[in-house]
């Protein structure tokens, strides 16, 4: 049973749109929450997290919207390119053992020109 | 810096048969993890190990075992391969504490069990 849910499975996008992945976790220990983007052929790699004593995260083009009490949180890419076509993951954690980390199914984000 | 290998990158396995993948880091991180992902499924952790001859249960370990004889490298081993095991698994270390709490992956493993 995935301990962190994440929709939708794939979405397509025309340049400069914001696709927006959405997560919901259930374990309240979580305090740790990555995304990481995997390219065909190549393993994930982190692209931003949030910590759930903030609100809003960017970096870039990539924004993280936290809803603590909702237990819930977003992903959105801003003036999305081609480039960013990608499988997206969230993920959550607890601070400690090594942040063992448990994802999401993933999202293939794809950026039509 | 090569970051972090995996050998080999394909692998075909008779139903059976064992094999062992390796995973080797030159960034001095303390943890190591071993992955596997399968579509719809994310990655889901096999193993990971937190320190050199230390290692530890994920949430899918069944059918697979592990070592860590040096901090660099991780082992992950399959005794008798079955269908159910084909994937793609991938390893990544990381720091004990501190920084972005990255786990940095390598380029992956595909393995086919016919």
């Amino acid at each position: 049973q995935q301990q962190v849910k994440q929709s939708p499975q794939s979405l397509i996008v025309q340049k400069g749109g914001i696709p927006i992945i959405n997560c919901a976790y259930e374990n309240t220990a979580f305090d740790y929450f990555p995304w990481y983007q995997q390219f065909p052929g190549k393993g994930p790699a982190l692209l931003i997290a949030i910590r759930p004593d903030v609100s809003e995260k960017k970096e870039g083009r990539f924004t993280i919207s936290f809803n603590k009490s909702a237990k819930q949180f977003s992903l959105h890419i801003m003036d999305s390119q081609p480039g960013d076509s990608a499988t997206y993951f969230c993920a959550a954690s607890l601070f400690r053992g090594g942040y063992k980390l448990s994802f999401g199914a993933g999202t293939t984000v794809t950026v039509r020109a | 810096n090569a970051g972090v290998t995996q050998t080999p990158k394909f692998r075909v396995l008779k139903t059976g048969q064992s094999m062992t993948l390796l995973c080797a880091q030159d960034m001095n991180h303390e943890y190591m993890y071993w992955y596997r992902q399968d579509p719809g499924m994310g990655l889901r952790l096999i193993h990971y190990s937190v320190g050199e001859g230390t290692t530890a249960k994920g949430e899918v370990p069944d059918g697979y075992n592990v070592s860590r004889l040096k901090k660099q490298n991780f082992l992950l081993g399959l005794e008798s391969a079955a269908p159910s095991q084909t994937s793609v698994y991938f390893c990544a270390s990381s720091v004990a504490r501190g920084g972005r709490g990255e786990q940095f992956f390598g380029p992956g493993t595909r393995l086919t069990v016919l």
